[in-house]
């Protein structure tokens, strides 16, 4: 079936620094991927939708200076949490659509902790 | 009032249970429903995907949905302790590469041996 990989799957960073997260689709050409945020206890927030060759379309609320999206390939995007503080401390999901699919399928998930 | 409503939990059942897990939604747009698993500390995994109204069976799982009362649900038969996650309902107005889900805020299962 279809796979999306997240990396890092866990990552701390000092508050102030900027921390990179990767999802690829690894079997599937993902012309749009989205990335959630996830607190504890919560369902999943959609932040921005990421997509191929373009720039991301972000949800109210959601900084886009501060949480950069770039989706260069059919099988990349990466989100950029710029100036983290620990309040961006969160689990961060990516999920891709495939070009004719209806289904979306999720990343692993990574977990970032602001200190 | 959210777009999708999900009893939260924690539902605890003893193995071998029928499970009832429900979403009611108010946007009448919404025509593809899907419910997905999340272990704890990992992505979601989708279980079902259903289009308008109707049922479907997988396995051990039903999905139904009742677009007239904007209601849906997720059946589990013969429950086991591996089920116990959190269930996500998510819905979608459209198909296609572009269209966002908007999802509940997840059932927490819990089956007991």
């Amino acid at each position: 079936g279809a796979v999306v990989s997240q990396h890092p799957s866990w990552v701390i960073c000092k508050s102030g620094t900027s921390v990179k997260i990767e999802c690829r689709s690894l079997d599937f050409q993902a012309t749009t991927m989205f990335w959630y945020r996830q607190f504890p206890k919560q369902s999943l927030m959609l932040m921005a939708t990421s997509n191929e060759g373009s720039k991301a379309t972000y949800e109210q609320g959601v900084e886009k200076d501060k949480f950069l999206i770039n989706h260069a390939s059919l099988t990349l995007s990466t989100l950029t949490v710029t100036s983290a503080h620990p309040e961006d401390s969160s689990f961060y999901i990516c999920s891709a659509r495939g070009q004719w699919g209806n289904t979306i399928y999720f990343g692993e998930g990574s977990w970032l902790t602001v200190v | 009032q959210k777009e999708v409503e999900q009893d939260p939990g924690p539902l605890s059942v003893p193995e071998g249970a029928i499970v009832s897990l429900n979403c009611t939604y108010s946007n009448s747009a919404f025509q593809y429903f899907m419910w997905y698993r999340q272990y704890s500390r990992k992505g979601p995994e989708l279980l079902m995907y259903t289009y308008s109204s109707g049922n479907k069976e997988d396995g051990r799982f039903t999905a139904q949905v009742d677009k007239s009362s904007k209601y849906i649900s997720l059946f589990i038969r013969d429950s086991q302790p591996s089920d116990s996650a959190t269930y996500l309902c998510a819905m979608s107005e459209y198909g296609g590469a572009t269209n966002k889900l908007i999802f509940g805020t997840g059932t927490l299962l819990a089956v007991q041996p």
